[in-house]
């Protein structure tokens, strides 16, 4: 199966700041990369679709990259509503996978 | 409104069966590909098996390989997640989710049920 990483495991951040976090794919998965937001007791929302495609009706502040193995979710200015886990899902194998995910916590 | 609706979850103890229910409204299930996931508590999300569209093909994670199906009634537009031979590892709040739109040919999971409960303990 196709190991999904992320880094950092969880981050500590500021109103207003920049964060990215990384994925990284343990083989090459072209573009089939998706990022997911989950706040305590919720299901999962889809933000990012395709690496870098932003689904309908998520805020621009969110952006994502990369190809390959090597991917990132940038979130460009931290607002409060987005303390939550992110998770990537890699669906380029008939057998999908997730990342650990990252939980971006208040500083 | 496209929406699902999870059921079925309890206690169980291990080594028994249970079933569950994942029923859509707002679009018909079999056009699309669904998806078992869960997370165990404290844990990470793991997805567990896919339908595809028109349910020609199913795949399941290793982890439940032979121990649980995914049938599907069109009839009652549901999904179901058929467990067997539980353990206390599938204990986990599961989840039933759908590539519904502009995501979906990239394997985008846009429409989730709001999860059931699973505990395996005797």
């Amino acid at each position: 199966d196709i190991q999904m990483t992320q880094s950092p495991s969880s981050l500590s951040a500021s109103v207003g700041d920049r964060v990215t976090i990384t994925c990284r794919a343990s083989q090459r998965i072209s573009i089939y990369l998706n990022w997911y937001q989950q706040k305590p007791g919720r299901a999962p929302k889809l933000l990012i679709y395709a690496a870098s495609s932003l689904q309908s009706g998520v805020p621009s502040r969110f952006s994502g990259s990369g190809s390959g193995t090597d991917f990132a979710l940038t979130i460009s200015s931290l607002q409060p509503e987005d303390f939550a886990t992110y998770f990537c899902q890699q669906s380029y194998s008939t057998v999908w996978t997730f990342g650990q995910g990252t939980k971006v916590e208040i500083k | 409104q496209v929406q699902l609706v999870v059921s079925g979850g309890g206690v169980v103890q291990p080594g028994r069966s249970l079933r569950l229910s994942c029923a859509a409204s707002g679009f018909t299930l079999s056009t699309y590909g669904l998806h078992w996931v869960r997370q165990a508590p404290g844990k990470g999300l793991e997805w567990v098996a896919v339908i595809s569209s028109g349910g020609s093909n199913e795949y399941f994670a290793d982890s439940v390989k032979g121990r649980f199906t995914i049938p599907r009634d069109n009839s009652k537009n549901t999904l179901y997640l058929q467990m067997n031979s539980l353990r206390a590892e599938d204990t986990a709040v599961y989840y039933c989710a759908s590539q519904y739109s502009s995501g979906a040919s990239w394997g985008a999971l846009d429409v989730w049920g709001q999860g059931t409960t699973v505990t395996v303990s005797s």
